[in-house]
Parts: C-alpha cells; sequence; structure tokens
C-alpha cells in the first residue's frame, strides 16, 4: 500500500501557481520523497524528488516541511498542459533499484 | 536518446488466446519493471527484472503471466489464456545500473490490451 495521502483532485487557474499537498507522515529517515504525474493515457514521468531540503528544478518546486511528515508539489505558472494526475511517492535508494508504490494521486485540472 | 518503446501500443486478444508484450528499456538501463493499471485506477507494480534474472515478482499473478528480459533483446511479459479482467494498460520502465538511483525510472507509453 501506498505510503501517502493526496486529495483526489484540485483545480488551478491557468497562469497561476498550483501547490498538490501530500502527507507522508510514517516516512522513515532514509526514503526520499518523490513526483511523478502522469498525462490522459501516457505513461508516468519523473518530476522531482528530495529528502529533507527543497528542491527546484524546470519543472517544479518541492517543499518539504521540517518533521518531513508532508511535501507540497509547486508548478509555478500552469498551463493546460500540466493537467495531468500527480503522485506522490516515499522510497529509499539505498535499496537499490525498487519498483515504485504508486497510490491513488491527485487529478490536478488547469483551467483557463 | 530514444526511451523507453514498448509495442505493440494497442493489442487485441479473444478470450483464451496469448498476448505477448515487449519492452525495449533506455540505451544501457539494465532494470525493468512492468506496472499494470486497470481503468479508472491507479499504477500497481507486477515485476522488476535485471538482465536474465527476475528480482522481485510479487506484484505478478501466480498463473498464465510470466515475464524475461533476455541478454540481447527486449523485456517480454506473456499473458497465456488471457480473460477479460486482463484488460489493461500495462506500463514498463526501465532505470539505470547506479548504486544510487534515486528511483528515477523511466516509463514507455504503455500498450493498451483489449480482451474481447
Amino acid at each position: 500500500d501506498a505510503k501517502t495521502t493526496q486529495p483526489p483532485s484540485m483545480d488551478c487557474a491557468e497562469g497561476r501557481a498550483a501547490n498538490l499537498p501530500c502527507n507522508h507522515s510514517t516516512i522513515s529517515g532514509n526514503e526520499y520523497v518523490y513526483w511523478y504525474r502522469q498525462i490522459h493515457s501516457q505513461g508516468p514521468q519523473y518530476i522531482i524528488h528530495g529528502l529533507k531540503n527543497n528542491e527546484t528544478n524546470e519543472m517544479a518546486s518541492l517543499i518539504i516541511t521540517e518533521d518531513r511528515k508532508s511535501s507540497t508539489l509547486i508548478l509555478p505558472h500552469a498551463t493546460l498542459r500540466d493537467t495531468a494526475v500527480y503522485y506522490c511517492i516515499v522510497s529509499s535508494p539505498y535499496s537499490g533499484n525498487t519498483p515504485l508504490v504508486f497510490g491513488k494521486g491527485t487529478r490536478l485540472s488547469v483551467i483557463a | 536518446n530514444a526511451g523507453v518503446m514498448q509495442n505493440p501500443r494497442h493489442l487485441v486478444r479473444r478470450r483464451g488466446q496469448e498476448a505477448r508484450l515487449r519492452c525495449s528499456p533506455v540505451k544501457g538501463h539494465s532494470h525493468v519493471y512492468w506496472y499494470r493499471q486497470l481503468p479508472e485506477e491507479g499504477l500497481k507494480f507486477m515485476v522488476y527484472l535485471q538482465k536474465e534474472n527476475i528480482i522481485d515478482e510479487s506484484g505478478m499473478p501466480k498463473e498464465r503471466f510470466s515475464a524475461e528480459f533476455p541478454k540481447e533483446g527486449p523485456s517480454i511479459l506473456r499473458i497465456q489464456q488471457v480473460v477479460r479482467g486482463d484488460s489493461a494498460a500495462y506500463f514498463c520502465a526501465s532505470s539505470p545500473d547506479r548504486v544510487l538511483s534515486y528511483n528515477e525510472q523511466f516509463f514507455g507509453p504503455g500498450t493498451r490490451l483489449t480482451v474481447l
């Protein structure tokens, strides 16, 4: 079972920031937080990951709380193409390559 | 660089037939994962393979399903005697062989299996 909980759906106006929350209260010390998204009918796409520091790349920013029990994925200027299901996953890379455990994710609808 | 390739993209089978799904990982990747997505559901892990070895098949049904990743050629997910409940999207992912992989997996476009 997934170790994360996310709201089932969210709306965001085009051009505004989309803030997607994720709770992972049972995360262990060596587990990272990963975000993937799945645009309709396509394969999931990696977005970003982090351990405890905030991370930013060309796609998004990841804010992890100090106690690491929750995080927020931020899409700074959402576009219609960002409409997708967003999955928050916790996993330890120190176990080597391991399968991902997907929950139900958050369905983000970006509205014009 | 070519990403993960899967073929066929769409596959239609009648009940009782066999389905063979192929996955070519990103060049240089030696780890392959298969996931299944039933209609309106999330992705579920099926099997994890490294060249010529099955590492974890805990998510794969015990009967009718098998997977391989030979030394040469693509990974194959084989479903024998398909039933309507096998209708789903099957996604393959690959990752590189690094000590610290950060679990970044690269997914293919999927094969949509329809069983009539």
